[in-house]
């Protein structure tokens, strides 16, 4: 079993909508997660960051862990074709931890 | 922002030779480097931690005699893929953590796509 599950999609939405992203684990040690955006033949760019459970909203994006459940999501709202990327969740066990370990990634698709 | 340039962006080259991939830091002194490799659809894979100025801690599974990684100051590392193989073909990207151990943000190159021959 994989310390990280990631539905690799494809997604493919219409522009607007709102976009559900999730990723599970089974490391009960992870205390900090990250979603990342990278695009077709670039490297990934950081997108959120949460500690432990709760929401975290930054602009369209919120980001959700539900830590009892093992559990973590991304919410995109008004999805723009920009958004158009794959993204991956991220999560390591200490703040200053040296391994992230990545989920496979969720292609996404928005289309106009 | 932090920046992190790879060099090159892409690689041909024949079986048997060896590849030199350098990431660098352009605004801020990168103490710790990390190299991943990504194969299609697929996530991207931890390879090895490197610190400036010691050996690199490779992951479980990787040969540190075929992937040599030198990070021999606070700007640049190197990962030099030695005696390439078709199945080395693949995306490999470095990040790189600024100074304070407490730092959780990794900031990633734009990767560079090798391909054996």
């Amino acid at each position: 079993q994989k310390e990280v599950e990631q539905d690799p999609g494809p997604l493919s939405v219409p522009e607007g909508a709102i976009v559900s992203l999730n990723c599970t684990y089974s490391n009960s040690a992870f205390q900090y997660f990250m979603w990342y955006r990278q695009y077709s033949r670039k490297g990934p760019e950081l997108l959120m960051y949460t500690y432990s459970s709760g929401n975290k909203e930054d602009g369209r994006f919120t980001a959700q862990v539900d830590k009892s459940s093992k559990y973590i999501s991304l919410f995109i709202r008004d999805s723009q074709p920009s958004d158009s990327a794959t993204y991956l969740c991220a999560m390591s066990a200490r703040q200053g931890a040296q391994k992230l370990v990545f989920g496979q990634g969720t292609r996404l698709t928005i289309n106009p | 922002g932090a920046v992190v340039s790879q060099h090159p962006s892409w690689v041909i080259c024949k079986s048997g030779t060896s590849v030199k991939i350098e990431c660098r830091s352009l605004d801020f002194q990168a103490t710790t480097m990390f190299w991943y490799r990504q194969f299609p659809k697929q996530s991207l894979m931890l390879m090895a931690t490197s610190n400036e100025g010691s050996k690199a801690t490779y992951e479980q599974g990787v040969e540190k005699d075929k992937f040599l990684i030198n990070h021999a100051s606070l700007t640049l590392s190197t990962l030099t893929v030695t005696s390439a193989h078709p199945e080395d073909s693949s995306f490999y990207i470095c990040s790189a953590r600024e100074g304070s151990r407490d730092s959780y943000e990794q900031y990633f190159g734009p990767g560079t796509r090798l391909t054996v021959t």
